[in-house]
């Protein structure tokens, strides 16, 4: 079945410093693939989006991410981290073949310290 | 940038009882989505409705569940008889054209965190 891990539930770094949220995907093709920002009292906002093409894509808020297929793997990259960074972040999949749906990750809730 | 908007942003009820979580989508959208997170699980797909009726459900869209659109704006999530495990955060989205083509963005709401007693 088509699943999404995010191996790190909670990050935390310092303002200024570099950031790389982790998401690996299961599927047998090449999913489309995203990656969500919610900020508190926020709904669920599209950072960037994978869909084919250019394996690295450039997202809203200076985010950037890597597709691998070797390792299934879609990271979220930030070079400098801002205060405002501060959200939980989800990967997601999809569609996929037939369905409309979006299957999400369990999130990684980023902590910026001053 | 155009917004889903939810209301409540809270709502809290007793264990048995009916809830109602309203939703007024983007205004020329046309495909709509109830998602769910309980506390510290993933984001689930619910439900996609489309021309006034569900195009897709998942599992955890039994019997006790509903969607309606009951005017030009409004998209409603009813839950007949809430059970404790009903808890979660529910997120309407909606899109212009159906999201298996691919590129359509998804606009989410900010959510209504339904707690049940």
């Amino acid at each position: 079945a088509q699943s999404v891990t995010q191996p790190d539930i909670h990050i935390t770094v310092s303002e200024g410093a570099s950031l790389e949220l982790r998401c690996n995907y299961s599927y047998g093709a090449t999913p489309y693939l995203f990656w969500y920002v919610q900020s508190p009292g926020q709904g669920l906002q599209l950072l960037l989006k994978y869909f084919s093409g250019d394996t690295l894509v450039q997202g809203i808020k200076g985010f950037e991410a890597e597709f691998k297929r070797s390792q299934s793997s879609f990271n979220l990259r930030k070079p400098s981290v801002h205060w405002s960074d501060a959200a939980e972040y989800f990967c997601a999949v999809g569609p996929l073949g037939n369905t409309d749906k979006l299957i999400f990750g369990t999130g990684t809730r980023l902590q910026v310290f001053p | 940038e155009p917004e889903v908007t939810q209301t409540p942003s809270h709502q809290v009820t007793q264990m048995g009882q009916e809830v109602i979580l309203r939703c007024v989508p983007i205004s020329n959208h046309l495909y709509f989505y109830w998602y769910r997170q309980i506390l510290g699980q993933k984001v689930e797909f619910l439900v996609s409705f489309y021309n006034n009726e569900i195009s897709e459900k998942s599992e955890i869209f039994d019997d006790q569940f509903s969607v309606e659109r009951p005017d030009g704006s409004n998209f409603t999530l009813k839950i007949r008889s809430t059970k404790l495990e009903d808890s979660a955060m529910y997120f309407c989205a909606s899109t212009r054209t159906p999201r298996r083509r691919g590129n359509e963005k998804l606009f989410f709401g900010s959510g209504t965190q339904l707690s049940v007693l």
